[in-house]
């Protein structure tokens, strides 16, 4: 398996442009975790799906963010409008119900100017 | 309100010596805590899982133990290598609802001297 992809690895938009970022978890693979990372706060979770469902979005920052699972091999998070303050590197992660740990894919990492 | 601390400033090392990083928690009841690995422009890298019921844990030179008394873990590199030098990151998992959570801490730069 490739392990969990992501793209684009690098994302630079300006202040008020629509971003997409987009994820392939691990087959087999039944929970998907989106995560921002910066220096000042670490890894926050933003949403996290099982089997499609998002279960928990209460890390999303606000309403300009959104996320869809539309099938088992792939999902969004979405930003619009974008702002400065929404740069950070994003990661998707995946797991499975028997183990606890995540693979993490290499992340985006997003400038918005 | 729930937080995770850990060593917020770099540990600088000497190869060949154990590296000892701390992670401490509050107002949280974890069911497993875990340990990943961070290079520079990568994603985190799971490295141990120990359970709340387990006192230690290890893997290779690698071992990690669990204090749910003192809310607090400890995470130990035994005759460090340069190649070890990385970001290590605590996280605290948590059956929600049937279903798992993780928050991780913000983690401790490791730095190993030649």
């Amino acid at each position: 398996d490739a392990g969990v992809i992501q793209s684009p690895r690098h994302e630079v938009t300006e202040m008020g442009q629509e971003v997409t970022l987009r994820c392939k978890p691990i087959s087999g693979h039944d929970y998907l975790f989106w995560y921002r990372q910066t220096m000042m706060r670490g890894l926050e979770l933003l949403i996290y799906f099982n089997n499609n469902v998002p279960i928990d979005d209460s890390g999303m920052p606000e309403d300009r963010f959104s996320a869809k699972m539309p099938n088992a091999s792939f999902s969004t998070l979405k930003i619009q409008p974008s702002e400065p303050r929404d740069s950070a590197v994003y990661f998707c992660a995946s797991s499975s119900p028997q183990v606890y740990e995540q693979y993490f894919g290499p992340g985006t990492r997003l400038t918005v100017t | 309100s729930q937080k995770i601390e850990q060593n917020s400033e770099a540990l600088n090392i000497q190869e060949g010596k154990t590296a000892t990083l701390t992670c401490n928690y509050t107002n949280y009841s974890p069911a497993y805590l875990q340990w990943y690995r961070q290079d520079p422009g990568r994603g985190p890298v799971f490295l141990l899982l120990i359970r709340e019921n387990e006192k230690e844990k290890r893997k290779e030179r690698l071992k990690v133990t669990f204090d749910t008394t003192l809310k607090q873990s400890l995470f130990h590199i035994t005759a460090s290598q340069p190649a070890d030098s990385a970001t290590y990151l605590c996280a605290l998992g948590a059956n929600s609802g049937g279903y798992q959570k993780v928050t991780f801490g913000i983690g401790t730069k490791l730095q190993v001297i030649p």
